[in-house]
Order: structure tokens, then sequence, then C-alpha cells
């Protein structure tokens, strides 16, 4: 079965803080990587996708690396509008036949603290 | 990306019964999914809603318990049939196009 592995958290803040989530997948053939962002009773959003060479937007900064089948999303200068739970998503396919489906981590939780 | 309702936002429903969630898509997509959601845990898919033909079910989910439509590039259904108080739980309604997939609102069933 594929999975991702995500850090357990919960992740207590200060505002201003530099906060990192690391995210490991199962999955050597998997296509392509995202950050999504999960609100409390909401659906989850897309924050962000990952490309291997890096991707930075705003706050957020995400890394890839395939060798290593790991993924990390860095925000800078936590806001408490940033409190919510993250999730690491991979794109990939079982087989080699089979179409291309989301594997979800179990999220991590942050909370931003004034 | 296209904006997804879905229909009822929550119930509370007696075992033994069949609850069946609407899923609208503002535009046409390629794909159409149902995942659930359940307390405390990440999504899990339930099935490829295939547009005129069956729905395509993970590992662990069938159809005659999670039967599903997709008439349309749309619309899809997802019918919960002979609940049990484990099928508590999120449904959500997901489509993607392109390299992209987003979500719905999301069901929140209660079975008692």
């Amino acid at each position: 079965r594929k999975e991702v592995e995500q850090d357990p958290g919960p992740f207590n803040v200060p505002e201003g803080a530099t906060v990192a989530f690391n995210c490991t997948y199962s999955n050597s053939a998997s296509q392509s990587f995202f950050w999504y962002r999960q609100d409390c009773r909401k659906e989850p959003k897309l924050l962000m996708s990952v490309y291997s060479s890096g991707n930075e937007d705003g706050r957020f900064t995400a890394q890839l690396n395939r060798a290593s089948q790991y993924i990390s999303l860095l925000i800078r200068d936590s806001k408490l509008s940033d409190s919510a739970t993250y999730l690491c998503v991979v794109l990939g396919r079982d087989s080699g036949a089979g179409s291309y489906q989301l594997t979800f981590g179990k999220g991590t939780k942050l909370s931003v603290i004034p | 990306s296209a904006v997804i309702s879905q229909k009822p936002s929550r119930d509370i429903c007696q075992r033994g019964t069949s609850l069946t969630i609407q899923c609208q898509v503002d535009s046409q997509v390629t794909m159409m999914f149902w995942y659930r959601q359940q307390p405390g845990q990440s999504l899990t898919l339930i099935a490829t809603a295939n547009q005129g033909s069956e729905a395509t079910y993970e590992s662990g989910f069938v159809i005659d318990k999670f039967p599903i439509s997709r008439p349309n590039l749309t619309f899809s259904t997802l019918t919960v049939s002979n609940m049990s108080p484990e099928d508590s739980s999120i449904y959500l309604c997901s489509g993607r196009e392109y390299n992209e997939q987003f979500f719905g609102p999301g069901t929140r069933l209660t079975v008692l």
C-alpha cells in the first residue's frame, strides 16, 4: 500500500515564528506533490504544488527531494490565520495500468499562538 | 478552480437506512471522486465516479454499499446504503481538471 507519512504534530508556535513540516512518501513512481491546507470542519484546499527545484509563494517555501522521497513545507513569520492542518499529498498510481490517485498524509496540525 | 457544492451538508440517520449525497460542479471536470474522512483521520478514496459507466472502487469499498452515479461531467451522487454507526464520517466530493484537484465542502453524516 502506498503511504504518505507526516510529522505527528501538533505544532504550537508563537506569531512570527518559522515552522517546518516534513513528509515522506513510499511510492517512488509518484508523479506530483502538493501541500493542502484544511481548516477545522472545512474541506482541504490546495496551498501549493511542490516542484523538484523547490518553490516559494510569499511566506511559504516547499521543497522536494525525489531521491530521498521527502517533501517539506516551511512557513516564515507565522500568522494567526495560518492555524490549520497541513496535509502532504502525493499523486501516483499503484500499478502501471492504474489511474493516478491522490494519497493523503494524516496531516499536521498547526496552532499559531498570539 | 471549479467550485463544488454538496447536498446535504449534514444529516443524522438511523441505522439500516440509506442516504444519497449530491455533488454539483460549476463547470465540466474530467474526473470526479468520492472520499471519506473519519474523525482525526486523513482522506480515504472510496471510488472514482466515471461518467456514463460504473464507478471504480478502491479496496475495501463495494458498489452494493456505496452506489455511485455520474450522469454527466458536472454531477455525481454517492449513496451510503444500509447504514451503520461505523459509516459516520464526512463524505467529500472531489473534482480534478488538469493537475489540480479540489474538494466540495463535505457532508457530515452521523448514524445512530
